[in-house]
């Protein structure tokens, strides 16, 4: 089955750099690819995704890359600002699995301001 | 905005007991899944659920889960006898004509003791 990798597991930038979450993923009919923002006693919100068919999507501040070559797809925030901080999920679902959501294991960000 | 919501929030159970967790999935959504997460772990699937029956559950969800969808409104993940390793938080989430993308309630946390 599926499985996502994702790296760093903690992160901390100081306000206003920009912040690289990684994932990998291993099934090549993987065609679904959000991201999700975790809070604090929250549950995850989706805060951007992209589909197989495009290599790169961005939301103002928010963008994500994918490579389908190299299975591997990125979250990018610029100007980073201390609401920023908060766990950050990857995922990757397909057609073929009623679009289960597998997660990677959570980058946690922190803004320093 | 239109959200996912779960109640209880928070459940503290006693080993061997059933418990049953609710969710109200967005109103127009077709879809609706269960995933788990234990403390310090990923987020993990375990049931998807549409037009009345179960579309695709995983090695988790054995006999001991049920899910049922009783009303036009709730969605309700049942345990039978809870064992110690339920301890987790779990969410309901939910998706409408764009299967892929899943909206996720704040959770319920479930402790067994």
């Amino acid at each position: 089955g599926e499985n996502v990798e994702q790296h760093p597991s903690t992160l901390s930038v100081q306000e206003g750099d920009s912040a690289v979450i990684k994932c990998t993923y291993s099934d090549s009919a993987s065609n679904y690819f959000p991201w999700y923002k975790q809070e604090l006693g929250k549950g995850p919100q989706l805060i951007i995704d992209i589909r197989s068919n495009v290599g790169e999507k961005k939301d103002q501040r928010i963008a994500v890359t994918l490579n389908k070559t190299a299975k591997h797809f990125s979250l990018h925030i610029t100007e980073t600002q201390p609401e920023d901080s908060a766990v950050y999920f990857c995922a990757a679902s397909s057609t073929d699995s009623s679009y289960k959501l597998i997660f990677g294991s959570g980058t946690r960000l922190l803004v320093r301001p | 905005e239109p959200e996912v919501t779960q109640t209880p929030s928070h459940q503290v159970t006693q080993m061997g007991q059933e418990v049953i967790l609710r969710c109200v999935p967005i109103s127009n959504h077709l879809y609706f899944y269960w995933y788990r997460q234990i403390l310090g772990q990923k987020v993990e699937f375990l049931v998807s659920f549409y037009n009345n029956e179960i579309s695709e559950k995983s090695e988790i969800f054995d006999d001991q889960f049920s899910v049922e969808r009783p009303d036009g409104s709730n969605f309700t993940l049942k345990i039978r006898s809870t064992k110690l390793e339920d301890s987790a938080m779990y969410f309901c989430a939910s998706s409408g004509l764009i299967q892929e993308t899943q909206y996720f309630g704040p959770g319920t946390r479930l402790l067994v003791l």
